[in-house]
């Protein structure tokens, strides 16, 4: 059964407090990206990666970091510099042309 | 910044009527998608035109698009209560890598 996978689907963090979502697709898709989306809006761009060990900021890339070791996983980590890191995040695949995205289920994080 | 912007931000029909959304962009584009995302979902791709198409369909689903204008415009027809959904338009911006997004339409199809 081919697609991406997210988790945790829901995420708790602390002040100060690093947390690291997940992201794992079997569509041996080059691509992957990071988005977020906040509430009854559309979705920003944060990082996204055109293959294995290489990426590049997106749009709101501030408090966020990526890795891309392997074809397959590309999480992402909200470190404590993001000041207002609460949302639903949303992690996509494409083909190298980055036609059509294939989108996995979301995270939402909170902040307690 | 959004690049493409959905009108109206919410549309609420009966089922059976048809539900028409409209997406404008601001740069050139090499195609426009839209996409549904059902309340605290992924996004599910529905349809792509390229900028050298002028209409398209997919089932209850027509897609139309004015280059001259930086408009689209989805059609779906015979709505049904499983069609509620947020709705968005997306484009590349002329990239081959990234999409834009627009803040979507809140579609609520009452049975």
């Amino acid at each position: 059964d081919g697609g991406i996978t997210q988790s945790p689907k829901y995420l708790f963090r602390k002040e100060g407090q690093n947390v690291t979502l997940s992201c794992e697709q079997n569509l041996n898709h080059d691509a992957m990206y990071w988005y977020r989306q906040d509430p009854g809006q559309g979705l920003r761009l944060i990082y996204y990666s055109q293959i294995v060990n290489d990426f590049q900021k997106g749009d709101i890339a501030e408090g966020y970091s990526v890795s891309r070791e392997k074809k397959e996983s590309f999480p992402l980590t909200v470190t404590s510099a993001q000041k207002n890191p609460t949302a639903f995040y949303l992690c996509a695949s494409s083909e190298p042309r980055g036609e059509t995205q294939y989108f996995g289920p979301g995270t939402r994080l909170l902040v307690l | 910044s959004q690049q493409g912007e959905e009108d109206p931000q919410a549309l609420s029909i009966q089922e059976g009527e048809n539900a028409t959304m409209n997406c404008s962009y601001k740069t050139s584009i090499n195609n426009l998608q839209w996409y549904r995302q059902n309340s605290g979902r992924g996004l599910v791709h529905l349809i792509l035109i390229r900028s050298n198409e002028r209409e398209k369909h997919s089932g209850r689903l027509r897609v139309t698009l004015d280059t001259s204008k930086k408009s689209s415009s989805l059609l779906i027809t015979a709505s049904r209560a499983a069609d509620t959904a947020s709705y968005f338009c997306a484009t590349d911006g002329g990239s081959s890598y990234k999409l834009i997004f627009g803040s979507g339409t809140r579609l609520l199809v009452r049975p």
